[in-house]
């Protein structure tokens, strides 16, 4: 069973079209994030949602709009795309233990995006 | 806020050999030092992590070590075989933030 899955895994589109990926974890995790890996593979956090609610937002254009249906699911969702946002995203959830910091991330396979 | 550094950003090893990997952090609030492995394709994996009440923390060929006092960690791996040859990230933070380091490439020549 896949723990955490993204779809679609390749995305090629136009210079400002609307995309959407999408994520779900069956892990029953509180907490699901969104990371941005550039071509020289720096990981760079963008959001976290804990139970629906987001927690982090790392200064992302507010092109990018995450979505949260349910604590299984974290969208992302990008308007007006432009070729910076070209990139591999990654899903990732982790289980809050309270203040414990346990916070082992398991990711997704990743999304590479490609804007032309 | 915190920032985590990497080095070396590329290494090659013969098979058999250790390789060594560091990192440094800034933010003496982190408690939670991970090591992520990503090989090609696919998203990183957490291959040991450490705590900051712990020193060192070792797993088969994998070790890791945390100096709090001067805020690195090292991640060891010993015995190299061709399969270990991924993008290895470091990573530090506590609740739900992690702070990646920029990753170093690991190339284990047969």
């Amino acid at each position: 069973d896949t723990a955490v899955s993204q779809t679609p895994k390749y995305l090629v589109t136009q210079m400002g079209n609307d995309k959407s990926i999408k994520c779900e974890q069956n892990l029953g995790h509180d907490t699901m994030y969104w990371y941005k890996q550039d071509s020289k593979k720096f990981l760079k956090i963008m959001f976290s949602y804990n139970n629906k609610e987001l927690i982090i937002n790392e200064t992302v254009p507010n092109r990018f709009s995450p979505k949260s249906p349910d604590k299984a699911h974290l969208n992302l969702h990008i308007n007006s795309l432009e070729l910076g946002d070209s990139a591999v995203y990654f899903c990732a959830s982790s289980q809050e233990v309270g203040l414990a910091a346990y916070n082992e991330q398991f990711f997704g396979p990743g999304t590479r995006l490609t804007v032309l | 806020g915190e920032n985590v550094e990497q080095h070396p950003s590329t290494l090659s090893v013969q098979e058999g050999d250790s390789a060594v990997i560091k990192c440094t952090y800034s933010d003496s609030a982190s408690n939670y030092f991970p090591w992520y492995k990503q090989e090609l394709g696919k998203g990183p994996q957490l291959i040991i992590d450490i705590r900051s009440n712990v020193g060192e923390k070792k797993d088969q060929r994998i070790a890791v070590t945390l100096n709090k006092t001067a805020k690195h960690f090292s991640l060891h791996i010993t015995e190299t075989q061709p399969e270990d040859s991924a993008v290895y990230f470091c990573a530090a933070g506590g609740g739900n933030k992690l702070v990646f380091g920029a990753g170093t490439i690991l190339r284990v020549k047969s």
